[in-house]
């Protein structure tokens, strides 16, 4: 049973326009969250991360959206770059320290 | 430059050849993970250690060995591989454990492992 869902497992969107990458949990004992970033042949690099206490955290280009009652996290990119086009990885840590990441979303920006 | 490396990039080999993956890392991080990556699957856990001669299973520990008998050092060993164990294998290091750790978790470029 997968406690981190990425439903999309592929987007595409214009140079310019918004991303929103999604992401639901089942996982109750989750009190943080991340997203990594993955290019071809590489290791998945940090990008951005929420604790349970907030709903909202934002880091120049990328915003994450934390609906808890609702088990759903979103990743928001506002410009997408080309190079932005990577596959995004949703992960989530339990207070003991085990963390469970989702699939991935590939995500393609189009000049 | 901070970094953890892996070794080798790319290996094939047959079903029950025993094999070695290396990784390291220059951080004096306590905290090293292997994880493999599968289509559909994302990445998951299969052993992790805490500090030197500490490790634990994760998600996905059947047929591989770890050791720590180095801060920098986190092999991960299949004693007989088999074909379910193709797959793209990843080891990471965090300074050290709790939740926001992770934002600092560096990964290395990954061993592509395919067993015939």
């Amino acid at each position: 049973d997968q406690q981190v869902k990425q439903n999309s497992p592929s987007l595409s969107v214009q140079e310019g326009r918004i991303s929103i990458l999604n992401c639901d949990y089942t996982n109750s004992m989750f009190d943080y969250f991340l997203w990594y970033k993955k290019y071809p042949a590489e290791g998945p690099t940090f990008l951005i991360s929420i604790s349970s206490i907030k709903d909202k955290n934002e880091d120049g280009r990328f915003t994450v959206f934390l609906n808890k009652s609702a088990k759903h996290l979103s990743l928001h990119i506002v410009p997408s770059q080309p190079g932005d086009s990577a596959v995004y990885f949703c992960a989530g840590v339990a207070s003991y320290d085990k963390v469970i990441f989702g699939p991935g979303t590939s995500l393609s920006v189009i000049p | 430059e901070a970094q953890v490396t892996q070794n080798p990039r790319y290996l094939i080999t047959v079903t029950g050849k025993k094999l070695t993956v290396t990784c390291s890392q220059n951080m004096n991080h306590e905290y090293m993970s292997w994880y493999r990556q599968d289509p559909g699957l994302g990445l998951r856990q299969i052993y992790y250690s805490m500090n030197v001669e500490v490790t634990d299973k994760g998600d996905v520990p059947e047929g591989y060995k770890v050791s720590r008998k180095e801060k920098r050092n986190f092999p991960l060993i299949l004693e007989s591989p088999s074909p379910n164990q193709t797959s793209l294998y990843f080891c990471a290091s965090i300074l050290s454990g709790g939740p926001s750790s992770y934002n600092e978790q560096f990964f290395g470029p990954g061993t592509r492992l395919t067993v015939l």
